[in-house]
């Protein structure tokens, strides 16, 4: 099955640097790359996600890029403000129309110091 | 409000105890499913319903049982767990069962077993 390794296990930035996650996945065959983040106490919530037809994509200071060859994806958080303190977890989807799985990271906790 | 109410929020229960946990989901959504969030491990996916049928069963004990009246209740059937099973229970809903569609938490049930 689908495997998801997740980096760094924890990171903190200073407010207004950027912040990088990183996951790998082993199954070539994955084409649906989610993230969710998770402030503390609460539900995760989807954040962004991709597909395997486009290499990256934006929604305001967070972008997600994927690299097929490499099975890697990265979420990126420009200008980071203390609201982005959470967990973020990556997922990704074994191959299979009728596929019901959702393979999750680890996740990162991110801290972000004013 | 996120659609999807879990209760009760928190359970402290014995290892010979019955007791069952509850999921509502308001977004129409047709597929619900039961995670179990453990500290430093990935989001491991227990069951899947689509349409009141269950389609995925990740080898979980049968110490765990769930149910699926309708589209929009779930519940989980606990009876004599382990303290092993102490974690944060959550239930979540898509708009159909597949992996690729995003998934809506809830916020957990937080489970100590004694």
């Amino acid at each position: 099955g689908e495997n998801v390794e997740q980096h760094p296990s924890t990171l903190s930035v200073q407010e207004g640097d950027s912040a990088v996650i990183k996951c790998t996945y082993s199954d070539s065959a994955s084409n649906y790359f989610p993230w969710y983040k998770q402030e503390l106490g609460k539900r995760p919530q989807l954040i962004i996600d991709i597909r395997s037809n486009v290499g990256e994509k934006k929604d305001q200071r967070i972008a997600v890029t994927l690299n097929k060859t490499a099975k890697h994806f990265s979420l990126h958080i420009t200008e980071t403000q203390p609201e982005d303190s959470a967990v973020y977890f990556c997922a990704a989807t074994p191959s299979g129309a009728g596929s019901y799985q959702l393979t999750f990271g680890k996740g990162t906790k991110l801290s972000v110091i004013p | 409000e996120t659609g999807v109410t879990q209760t009760p929020r928190h359970l402290v229960m014995g290892m010979t105890n019955k007791k069952s946990l509850k999921c509502e989901q308001h977004l129409g959504h047709n597929a619900m499913y039961w995670y179990k969030q453990s500290a430093k491990k990935p989001l491991e996916l227990m069951f899947v319903y689509s349409l009141e049928e269950r389609v995925e069963n990740n080898s979980v004990p049968s110490r765990f049982s769930p149910e699926c009246p309708n589209s929009s209740h779930l519940f989980l059937h606990l009876h004599t767990l382990q303290p092993e099973d102490s974690a944060l229970y959550l239930c979540a809903s898509s708009q159909d069962g597949r992996a690729r569609s995003p998934l809506h938490f809830g916020n957990g049930t937080r489970l100590t077993v004694t």
